[in-house]
């Protein structure tokens, strides 16, 4: 199966201030990498993904990009706001499967 | 439109009680997932569904846990007998299908004691 590694685990920045999240995964074969934003006592939340035949992705203050060669994608967080406090997930999907397989989470906490 | 509804939201139960979750997809959606998330873990895959039929169920520990989803719509998670180790958060999201967006619910949080 896939193993998806993400880093940091937790991340605090100030306002305003932008903030990167890195995963990378292990199957040249998964092809689809989605971004989940789960606050407190709510279940993940969709908010950006990214399929392998796409360097990058944005959505306003989001961005999201993928280096194939190298197995790794980030997200991308500028002009941070307090509301943006949250557990992030990145995950990964394989070619041909429809299971998603998920990184550890990062615990990210905007100081305002 | 709707999300994915699940409920209850809170379980608390002795071990060695039975339990049982329920959700309901977003309308439409044919591909129905169970996942379990352990605290400060992400979600881990237990059973998915594309319409009435389980077709990747290799992460379930059949011994006992148990689901189905009788008309390729809504479905139900059983634990019987429950232990202490599977007090965890248990999500459900849904797809319109093979290869698209998973969105999920809220969970239910289950606490054995």
């Amino acid at each position: 199966g896939e193993n998806v590694e993400q880093h940091p685990s937790t991340l605090s920045v100030q306002e305003g201030d932008s903030a990167v999240i890195k995963c990378t995964y292990s199957d040249s074969a998964s092809n689809y990498f989605p971004w989940y934003k789960q606050e407190l006592g709510k279940g993940p939340q969709l908010i950006i993904d990214i399929r392998s035949n796409v360097g990058e992705k944005k959505d306003q203050r989001i961005a999201v990009t993928l280096n194939k060669t190298a197995k790794h994608f980030s997200l991308h967080i500028t002009e941070t706001q307090p509301e943006d406090s949250a557990v992030y997930f990145c995950a990964a999907r394989q070619t041909g499967a429809n299971n998603l397989f998920f990184g550890t989470g990062t615990r990210l906490t905007v100081i305002p | 439109e709707a999300g994915v509804v699940q409920s209850p939201r809170y379980k608390i139960i002795e071990k060695k009680q039975p339990v049982a979750f329920w959700c309901n997809p977003i309308s439409g959606h044919n591909t129905l997932y169970w996942y379990l998330q352990n605290l400060g873990q992400g979600p881990e895959l237990l059973i998915r569904y594309e319409n009435e039929e389980a077709v990747d169920d290799s992460q379930l520990p059949k011994d006992r846990f148990s689901a189905e989803r009788l008309k390729g719509v809504d479905s139900t998670l059983k634990i019987q007998p429950a232990e202490l180790g599977d007090s965890a958060v248990y999500l459900c999201a849904s797809s319109l299908n093979q290869g698209n967006k998973a969105f999920f619910g809220q969970g239910t949080r289950l606490t054995v004691v």
